[in-house]
Formats: structure tokens, C-alpha cells, sequence
């Protein structure tokens, strides 16, 4: 079955505790991103990558980072999380090397306190 | 001026009418736009995609696109209570290689 799948789906961690949300993808796409999603600012994206060794910054890309060393994974790292990072986040992947179609994975909810 | 706008709604519409949801965007040199579904507590799904001027219709659903206008519109005909969810608009392939999104329209479908 065609997914992406992150993880975990629901974390809950202390300020400055570094972590990693996961996310890999089985379709063979190319492009990969993050997107963190706030009540009443809607998906905005974090960081995107257009093949492997290749990332870019989003629109919100402060406080997280990425890399893209295989083409099926690209986690989300926060180094030192703080409680403005708590949100609904999203990976998403699409064909080819530009933002086409979107699939996104499940959702993680990150609580940081 | 945000790059993708929607009406935050809520818009209500009675069982079996037509739901017409629209956007307009910024970045005049966006290629591809797209409709997406989220209920609540769930990831977006993708429910139409767009690249040219004109309709385009699947099933229920049909896209309108003005480039010219630089709107984005989607209609819902013989909307049913399962509809209800908010509809989110996205823009790619612009001036960067992002995909933008609106911050989403709330439909509710009163039975």
C-alpha cells in the first residue's frame, strides 16, 4: 500500500530535550516536507527537499532541521524544543522534484512543556 | 497580503445543495493548485488538482481556475453531511519550489 508513515504519532517531552519525528515514504518520490499546522494559521511549511542531499528552507524553518540521505526518509530533528514548537506536524511527499500532488502521513502531535 | 486566502467560514449549506468553496493566491507565476479534505484530527487528503484555465470536474467535484483572476474555486454538488470538513487550497510550482497553503474553509452539510 502507497503511505507515508511517521513516527511517533503523539509525544509529549520536556523543553530542550532533543528529538526526532520520522517519517519515510514508499512510493519512490522525490520531493519530501514538514509542515506544522496551528489553529488559525493553517499548514505552513518547515522544510522541503527536492531529491536526496537536497533540502531547503520553508517558510518556518527556525528551531527544526532535516536532511534527506535516502530518498524514502526525511526526519524532522529538534535540537532543543521549545513550548512554541508544540503542534500538529506533517510529512508529505510528492512525485517528481517539485511540490505536485501531495501525500501526506498521519499526523504526529508534539506537546513540549 | 497572505499568498493563499480562503474565507475561514464556517459555510453551511443544507444536504443535497451545492457547496461552492474559493481561493485566491498571489504568486502570479504559480503553475499547479489544489483542493484538499481535512476532518478534524486527520491529514489532508488530496481531492482535486488543477493546472490550466477552465473546469475540471471528477465525480461530484469540479475545479474552476482563473489565472487571470488568480482564483481558485471548488464545487461540491449533491453535498452530503460526509462533506463536512475543512477544504484546504494549496499553490506550487511559483516562484519557489513551495507548496503553499490556505488556512482552510470549515463546510458543515446540515442533514
Amino acid at each position: 500500500e502507497a503511505q507515508v508513515t511517521q513516527n511517533p504519532r503523539y509525544l509529549i517531552t520536556v523543553t530542550g530535550k532533543k528529538l526526532t519525528v520520522t517519517c519515510s515514504q514508499n512510493m519512490n518520490h522525490e520531493y519530501m516536507s514538514w509542515y506544522r499546522q496551528d489553529p488559525g494559521l493553517g499548514l505552513r511549511q518547515i522544510y522541503y527537499s527536492m531529491n536526496v542531499e537536497v533540502t531547503d528552507k520553508g517558510d518556518v524553518p527556525e528551531g527544526y532541521k532535516v536532511s534527506r540521505k535516502e530518498k524514502r526518509n526525511f526526519p524532522l530533528i529538534l535540537e532543543s524544543p521549545s513550548p512554541n514548537q508544540t503542534s500538529l506536524y506533517f510529512c508529505a511527499s510528492s512525485l517528481g522534484g517539485r511540490p505536485t500532488e501531495a501525500f501526506f502521513g498521519q499526523g504526529t502531535r508534539l506537546t513540549v512543556v | 497580503q497572505k499568498e493563499v486566502e480562503q474565507n475561514s467560514g464556517p459555510l453551511s449549506v443544507p444536504e443535497g445543495a451545492i457547496a461552492s468553496l474559493n481561493c485566491t493566491y498571489s504568486d502570479r507565476v504559480s503553475q499547479s493548485f489544489f483542493w484538499y479534505r481535512q476532518y478534524s484530527g486527520k491529514s489532508p487528503e488530496l481531492i482535486m488538482s488543477i493546472y490550466s484555465n477552465g473546469d475540471k470536474e471528477d465525480g461530484r467535484f469540479t475545479a474552476q481556475l482563473n489565472k487571470a483572476s488568480q482564483y481558485v474555486s471548488l464545487l461540491i454538488r449533491d453535498s452530503q453531511p460526509s462533506d463536512s470538513a475543512t477544504y484546504l487550497c494549496a499553490t506550487g510550482g511559483g516562484a519557489t519550489n513551495k507548496l503553499i497553503f490556505g488556512t482552510g474553509t470549515l463546510l458543515a452539510v446540515q442533514p
